[in-house]
């Protein structure tokens, strides 16, 4: 069974530029969530989808934003990148429905940096 | 506001020994609590998980006890091995949401 798939795992940017970035779950899971981890900091949450709705929001501007496919892939976007953007941007994906106890199974992540 | 805290952010330890590590949390609504073990330029893998109905779980090597009442778990890890040399998050959700919270990590290392 094929692990949790980010794609680019590396990628440089320009302070004012946009990117965006691929998670691909695993097969048959409908939740994915997004983390950002800058050093020093745990994993902050941005945002998370499931069955192509958004369901839980972190606190991050509205330059970051995301959407899910039906297929459950999921794309996150970050407009107007700032210095601060630069960052681990990790996916998770799990089966969670609302009252499950399952753990989430994370990518490699994306490094991005902004220059 | 932290929900979820891990105070300790580095921790040696000698191989063989027992390894602990701490964490506290404040929302009272958490059931489901959390390890991920954390490898440089890799994602977090998880580790062991623990119910709130429980106080304790074990998995090899690896035990997490729940102090509900303290809002305080702890990973245990004996005997300690080298490859255990990573950052740990203590993560912690609803079982009404899929979102978690995540501690900001403690890095272990294991010496010889």
């Amino acid at each position: 069974k094929a692990g949790v798939t980010q794609t680019p795992r590396y990628l440089i940017k320009t302070r004012g530029q946009q990117v965006t970035l691929s998670c691909s779950p695993i097969s048959g899971h409908r939740s994915v969530s997004w983390y950002q981890q800058t050093p020093g900091q745990g994993l902050q949450f941005l945002f998370e989808y499931f069955s192509e709705t958004q369901r839980n929001k972190g606190n991050f501007p509205g330059r970051f934003s995301g959407r899910q496919f039906s297929n459950s892939r999921s794309e996150m976007n970050v407009s107007t990148l700032e210095l601060g953007d630069s960052a681990l941007y990790l996916c998770a994906s799990s089966l969670a429905d609302r009252g499950m106890n399952t753990e989430a199974f994370f990518g490699q992540g994306t490094r991005l940096t902004v220059v | 506001d932290q929900q979820v805290k891990q105070n300790s952010p580095s921790l040696s330890v000698q191989e063989g020994r027992i390894s602990i590590l701490n964490c506290d949390y404040t929302n009272s609504m958490f059931d489901y609590f959390l390890w991920y073990k954390k490898y440089p330029a890799e994602g977090p893998t998880f580790l062991i998980s623990i119910s709130s109905i429980k106080d304790k779980n074990e998995d090899g090597r690896f035990t997490v006890f729940l102090n509900k009442s303290a809002k305080h778990l702890s990973l245990h890890i004996v005997p300690s091995q080298p490859g255990d040399s990573a950052v740990y998050f203590c993560a912690a959700r609803y079982s009404s949401a899929s979102k978690i919270i995540f501690g900001s990590g403690t890095r272990l290392s294991i010496r010889p």
